[in-house]
């Protein structure tokens, strides 16, 4: 089984709706974080959190919210989707103090705003 | 300003040949790490190196070695003897900040392929 899971996979919406894109892992990482990937820019933070009571705007938190409900759960809500908010979506967990500190990330959510 | 700069869109490599992708950092902290992620056309993004600020060796990873050059800000990839599964998308990443508030930046990617 995957250890950071995104659901849903792929979605299309249509403008003015609200979205919740969710994100579940299994590796007991404390951090997690939300980029979104557009052709050509390559990632961008959306929104990050160290430990459950901690959340954090990154670069590109505008139109964007976010909810920490465990330390396993981090869920990416769009209250009004917008057409430029169509991009492909990761999330992605960090394990504070390890060697490296790489990030691990799910696999990605196509996001399709109508 | 850019904080990651990937100036290759797209690179062309022979098979079993060595290719090297460019990376050029910017940050005032003394203490950052450097990474190179790989991405699959499948959409999947794998970790693939990781050169801390202080780290006087270069890192490697098997067929992956990283050319880290602190006075000229570059944290260029090689890998060597190219497969064809190492057509991906690479992506540069900056991690800066101090503990707690750690960031991560990300280049714009450069685009291998790997020809037969």
């Amino acid at each position: 089984d995957a250890d950071v899971t995104q659901t849903p996979r792929n979605r299309i919406t249509k403008t003015g709706k609200r979205i919740m894109l969710e994100c579940s892992q299994t590796k007991g990482h404390d951090r997690m974080y939300w980029y979104r990937q557009d052709p050509g820019l390559g990632l961008r933070l959306i929104y990050y959190s160290f430990d459950v009571k901690d959340i954090n705007k990154g670069e590109i938190s505008d139109g964007y919210s976010v909810s920490r409900q465990a330390q396993a759960k981090f869920s990416l809500s769009l209250e009004s989707a917008i057409p430029n908010q169509t991009a492909l979506y990761f999330c992605a967990t960090e394990l504070a103090g390890g060697p490296y500190n790489e990030q691990f990330f799910g696999p990605g959510t196509r996001l399709t705003v109508l | 300003a850019q904080k990651i700069t990937q100036t290759q869109p797209g690179m062309f490599v022979q098979e079993k040949e060595a290719v090297t992708l460019d990376c050029t950092y910017d940050t005032s902290d003394q203490s950052y790490g450097l990474f190179w992620y790989k991405q699959p056309s499948s959409g999947e993004m794998i970790f693939l190196i990781y050169q801390g600020s202080y780290d006087e060796q270069n890192a490697t990873e098997g067929r992956y070695s990283l050319n880290f050059q602190k006075a000229r800000k570059s944290a260029n990839l090689v890998i060597s003897a190219s497969q064809l599964g190492d057509s991906a998308m690479y992506f540069c990443a900056m991690r800066e900040g101090t503990s707690g508030t750690y960031k991560y930046i990300f280049g714009t990617g450069t685009r291998l392929k790997v020809l037969a």
